[in-house]
């Protein structure tokens, strides 16, 4: 079936340094949705990429989604103790139902 | 606007005995889903509901039964709870519009079954 894997599974960085982790999907998708979760809480839509090789930007965060469609990542620069948590990334699995990939936990040392 | 809210936000069940979990959004989303979270394994889901009055399976759909009560409610039951389902449960809901169907969470039921 459909498999959404990211990796790294968890990252720990220096408050600063910059921090990417990866979304590979094992179907083409025609969206990717970018979520966090805070420790203890529940995730929060950051952002949907449609097109290909799209790139959008918040702030630090960097977005990208793939030519093929098939992968995307999220590029912090710069990071701060308030990145902390687990980013997931979500294709659609059929109509109106999305499959979440396993998440990267994110760490920030001060 | 509350937004998404679940109830009871911890609960503590023995093996055997069965409870719903309720949902209710006041966002007017047309779909509603219910997720599982374990260590490690991601956002799982159990069950959704694209529109009221239809639900269907998702990924991990046994030991589960959902009703999506009105537009504003999906309600998920578990009939014979087991260790197995321990896990932290979130609903979420969403507009079903494929160009723009961000979901947006509940706070998230966290059950434990001794």
């Amino acid at each position: 079936g459909q498999q959404v894997m990211q990796i790294p599974q968890y990252q720990h960085v220096q408050e600063g340094e910059d921090f990417t982790t990866y979304c590979n999907s094992s179907t083409t998708l025609s969206n990717i949705q970018w979520y966090k979760q805070r420790p203890g809480g529940h995730p929060v839509f950051l952002i949907q990429l449609v097109k290909s090789g799209e790139v959008k930007k918040q702030k630090r965060l960097t977005f990208q989604f793939g030519e093929a469609k098939k992968n995307s990542s999220l590029h912090i620069t710069a990071t701060q103790t308030t990145d902390v948590g687990t980013y997931f990334c979500a294709g659609p699995s059929g109509t109106y139902k999305y499959i979440f990939g396993t998440g990267t936990r994110l760490k920030v040392l001060a | 606007n509350a937004g998404v809210t679940q109830t009871p936000k911890f609960q503590v069940l023995k093996t055997g005995q069965s409870m719903t979990l309720q949902c209710a959004q006041d966002m007017n989303h047309n779909s509603m889903y219910w997720y599982r979270q374990d260590p490690g394994m991601g956002l799982r889901l159990i069950y959704y509901s694209a529109s009221e009055g239809t639900t269907d399976k998702g990924e991990v759909p046994n030991g589960y039964n959902v009703s999506r009560l009105n537009k504003r409610e999906f309600s998920l039951r578990l009939e014979s709870a087991a260790p197995s389902q321990t896990s932290v449960y979130f609903c979420a809901g969403g507009l079903a519009d494929p160009s723009t169907d961000t979901q947006y969470f509940g706070p998230g039921t966290r059950l434990t079954v001794l």
